[in-house]
């Protein structure tokens, strides 16, 4: 039971340099989610897909664009990186619309930038 | 400004102690869910509540919705040592969707 896969667990980039995170699901799920995780913030919202075909903005889009390239896939690009997006980043999936569907979380793709 | 405040941030607890977590807002949910997160891992889910007022035990959990469902406490009963992680409260806004807004979490260390 894979659930919901990330690559790569680990990354450090330098300041300026460009990457994309990779997300896949296996459930069927309609919806994915992309959250950083930030000491003593908990999970921020950066974007969300939730059906095949959408994208839109979370809590903080900025610097950061997403691409839901079929059902089971969502990725997350950084063009310019910057020392503030050093985070955790999290993908999560969950089944649809309605907002009591628990969502499903992938291990986390740690990512520093120098 | 985080709409969903956890308290407290940090918690050191010996085994058999009680205790609880609180989450609280000044906006509605329609519901609240609450995870538990490990080292290196993402959070996975412990609980739902949907309905104000509403209370609910997982074994040595009992999570309790307010009755504005504005706000939320998980209390542990007799904590283990299995217990230790990060546990984060997460709400559904009205017409918020799918989207949900998490807490600032609170870090559990449950001790021999």
């Amino acid at each position: 039971n894979a659930g919901v896969t990330q690559t790569p667990k680990f990354q450090v980039l330098k300041t300026g340099q460009s990457m994309t995170l990779q997300c896949a699901q296996d459930m069927n799920h309609n919806s994915m989610y992309w959250y950083r995780q930030d000491p003593g913030m908990g999970l921020r919202l950066i974007y969300y897909s939730a059906s095949e075909g959408t994208t839109d903005k979370g809590e903080v889009p900025n610097g950061y664009n997403v691409s839901r390239l079929n059902k089971r896939e969502f990725s997350l690009r950084l063009e310019s990186a910057a020392p503030s997006q050093t985070s955790v980043y999290f993908c999560a999936s969950s089944p649809g619309e309605r907002g009591n569907q628990p969502q499903h979380f992938g291990d986390g793709t740690r990512l520093s930038i120098l | 400004t985080q709409l969903l405040e956890q308290s407290p941030q940090f918690l050191s607890i010996q085994e058999g102690e009680n205790l609880t977590v609180y989450c609280n807002s000044s906006s509605v949910f329609s519901s609240l869910q609450w995870y538990r997160q490990e080292p290196g891992e993402g959070p996975v889910l412990l609980v739902t509540v949907v309905t104000g007022g509403e209370v609910k035990k997982l074994k040595r959990l009992t999570f309790q919705f307010g009755d504005a469902r504005k706000d939320s406490s998980l209390h542990i009963t007799a904590a283990q040592p299995g217990d230790t992680g990060l546990y984060l409260c997460a709400g559904a806004l009205t017409g918020g969707g799918n989207k949900l807004t998490f807490g600032t979490g609170t870090q559990l260390k449950v001790e021999l």
